[in-house]
């Protein structure tokens, strides 16, 4: 059980353009789910966290107009990175907990984004 | 300053022997967790342990168990015998402030460890 999906798991665009990236929770409903970024050989850092229904809350020095999270669902969370530069290339990962009392937090299997 | 502290960026274990990975955390509230989790070269991450900052007894599962030491504030990840499979960069965490659902992960640095035959 507990199980995230990612989708697409990579993805190479061209600079200027927009990617999706979809988190699922596929047998449990998420109550919160949260973004990372990973750069390659460092730590995750947290971008925002979202609350099915309501708006997300985005990390210090995120830019939530180019970073656009959309948590429609109790088991779906759309990262959306805008006009993508070669600087946005970068391994992303969701997360989602279950609620109700459980501290665990379940990770995606990961998106590496490429911008050429 | 650090919230997290993994001060091993590389490990190298003979198969079959336990492993200790630290951890060093800082905080100033009272209630709060820590975990370990395993990201392997495939890149999902697993959640191995968790251990609040109220829990009396130390944190097991299976071959994982979590050397809690509050006041030292330390939370060190022990493996028992271990397996190949266990080649993997490690992450501690840590949840400030009580459990009520969004509250956020902040992750140290890693240890990369990998196990020799």
């Amino acid at each position: 059980g507990a199980v995230v999906s990612q989708h697409p798991s990579w993805v190479i665009c061209k600079s200027g353009t927009s990617v999706k990236i979809e988190c699922r929770s596929l047998d449990f409903q998420a109550t919160t789910m949260f973004w990372y970024r990973q750069f390659p050989k460092q730590s995750l850092m947290l971008m925002a966290t979202s609350n099915e229904g309501s708006k997300a809350t985005y990390e210090q020095g995120v830019e939530k107009d180019k970073f656009l999270i959309n948590h429609a669902s109790l088991t779906l969370s759309t990262l959306t990175v805008t006009s993508a530069h070669p600087e946005d290339s970068s391994f992303y990962i969701c997360s989602a907990r279950m609620g109700g009392g459980r501290y665990e937090q379940y990770f995606g299997p990961g998106t590496r984004l490429t911008v050429t | 300053a650090q919230k997290i502290t993994q001060t091993q960026p590389g490990m190298f274990v003979q198969e079959k022997e336990a492993v200790t990975l630290d951890c060093t955390y800082d905080t100033s509230d009272q209630s709060y967790g820590l975990f370990w989790y395993k990201q392997p070269s495939s890149g999902e991450m697993i959640f191995l342990i968790y251990q609040g900052s109220y829990d009396e007894q130390n944190a097991t599962e299976g071959r994982y168990s979590l050397n809690f030491q509050k006041a030292r504030k330390s939370a060190n990840l022990v493996i028992s015998a271990s397996q190949l499979g266990d080649s993997a960069m490690y992450f501690c965490a840590m949840r400030e402030g009580p459990n009520f659902g969004n509250e956020k992960l902040t992750f140290g640095t890693g240890t990369r460890l990998t196990i020799i035959p």
